[in-house]
């Protein structure tokens, strides 16, 4: 069956310290995989993909299809980078499957 | 318009009332998906059109839960004697062309609480 998970529901950091949202996937086929971010009283907004290999707002994700992972790392955490976040993938044609969300919380 | 639209953006209804959630698409986009949000259960798939037609309601969790989409643009979720595990954010997204690496856009969703 086609799944994400995102093990943690709530992750604390304090300001300048590493983030690390983690991301699993279960699917058969060859994924493209999606980080979306959620702001206070904001839509859920695209913050990167796996194809396009980007850095956005300092935030990286590397597909690892050994471990079927995609963690969201950042090496120095910012208040501003609270928010909620949603790991997703795309099961090929049309389906778009979402994980559980992190809630990310960083400390002053 | 610039974005996807959706309203109302919130909404009190007593339980066993009929709500309608309507959505606006960014223009052009023939893609349209409903999700609903809640604590701990994330974005869960209701149901996706592709012009007026949906190919894909298997996430509607019951018969009275329904959608339409007309024009190939508006789409109403209406929701039948809501109860009180209705209550929920819906969000409607969409894009031009679904799947693969492309992106969905979604709207600020509509806030259902049911009393």
């Amino acid at each position: 069956a086609q799944r994400v998970t995102q093990p943690e529901k709530l992750l604390s950091v304090f300001k300048g310290a590493p983030v690390e949202l983690k991301c699993n996937y279960s699917y058969s086929g060859s994924p493209e995989l999606f980080w979306y971010v959620q702001y206070s009283r904001q839509r859920l907004q695209l913050l990167l993909r796996h194809i396009s290999r980007e850095s956005i707002k300092g935030f990286t994700a590397d597909l690892n299809k050994g471990e079927t992972s995609f963690h969201l790392k950042k090496p120095f955490a910012q208040e501003e980078d609270s928010a909620m976040y949603y790991c997703a993938l795309s099961s090929g044609t049309y389906k778009y499957i979402f994980g559980t969300g992190t809630r990310l919380k960083v400390l002053a | 318009g610039a974005g996807v639209s959706q309203s109302p953006s919130n909404k009190v209804t007593e339980k066993g009332k009929d709500v309608e959630l309507r959505c606006d698409p960014i223009s052009g986009h023939t893609a349209l998906y409903w999700y609903r949000q809640s604590l701990g259960q994330g974005l869960e798939f209701l149901i996706y059109f592709q012009g007026n037609s949906a190919p894909d309601k298997s996430g509607l969790p019951s018969d009275r839960f329904s959608a339409e989409r007309t024009g190939g643009s508006v789409s109403t979720l209406t929701i039948q004697r809501t109860q009180q595990e209705d209550s929920a954010v819906y969000l409607c997204a969409s894009t031009f062309t679904p799947g693969g690496a492309n992106t969905i856009y979604f709207g600020e969703g509509s806030w259902l609480t049911v009393v």
